[in-house]
């Protein structure tokens, strides 16, 4: 039932580094793409979000980039800090209101 | 305001039960979607109710059941328990089914 593809499975990231996260889609009918935070017995907390018609948005430390003729989008978290260490997932979202979610991310920020 | 809250927190049922869990959606909030996540893995979508009535449904099959209430408030029934269905199952909420989800904490359900 995947149809969204991330990587890697594990990142570990030293204080201050950049972390990324690629996520690859198939279906084309997909118009909204999510990047969600959840940490242990919690639920996914959205980060981000980006609409395919723009190739990048910037949140804060957060930012998505958006490739649409490759069907990629990334996460890239600036000054990464212990506090991000997570679990990220990516989903892309098609006009039946299916979300589709990536395998997940488990990052480390090693202090 | 409140969040998205579950009920229960965890849940040990036996294979070839039948199982429901609750949802109350955020204030203001009129859209529910469940989703299923099994450890290690991202969230799988089971469906959205918005006002009352589904409004999309993912690959699961009909022993997957849900409804939602006036008050916007939703259930998930499962009947026949598998072994499979062994997964945290989640709650998202919005103020229409194209806008933002915001997840409850999930419940825990483990089938034995």
């Amino acid at each position: 039932q995947q149809q969204v593809k991330q990587s890697p499975q594990s990142l570990i990231v030293q204080k201050g580094g950049i972390s990324i996260i690629n996520c690859a889609y198939e279906n084309t009918a997909f118009d909204y793409f999510p990047w969600y935070q959840q940490f242990p017995g919690k639920g996914p907390a959205l980060l981000i979000a980006i609409r395919p018609d723009v190739s990048e948005k910037k949140e804060g430390r957060f930012t998505i980039s958006f490739n649409k003729s490759a069907k990629q989008f990334s996460l890239h978290i600036m000054d990464s800090q212990p506090g991000d260490s997570a679990t990220y997932f990516c989903a892309a979202r098609d006009n039946n209101n299916d979300m589709r979610f990536g395998a997940g991310t488990r990052l480390t920020v090693k202090p | 305001e409140t969040g998205v809250t579950q009920s229960p927190t965890h849940l040990i049922k036996t294979r070839g039960q039948q199982v429901t869990l609750r949802c109350s959606s955020q204030s203001g909030h009129n859209t529910v979607s469940w989703y299923q996540q099994a450890l290690g893995q991202g969230p799988q979508f089971i469906f959205q109710y918005y006002r009352e009535e589904e409004n999309g449904r993912g690959n699961f099959p009909p022993r997957f059941s849900g409804l939602q209430f006036p008050n916007y408030s939703s259930e998930l029934n499962v009947n026949a328990l598998e072994l499979d269905d062994s997964a945290l199952y989640l709650c998202a909420s919005s103020f229409y089914s194209a806008d933002t989800q915001y997840f409850g904490p999930g419940t825990r359900l483990t089938v034995l």
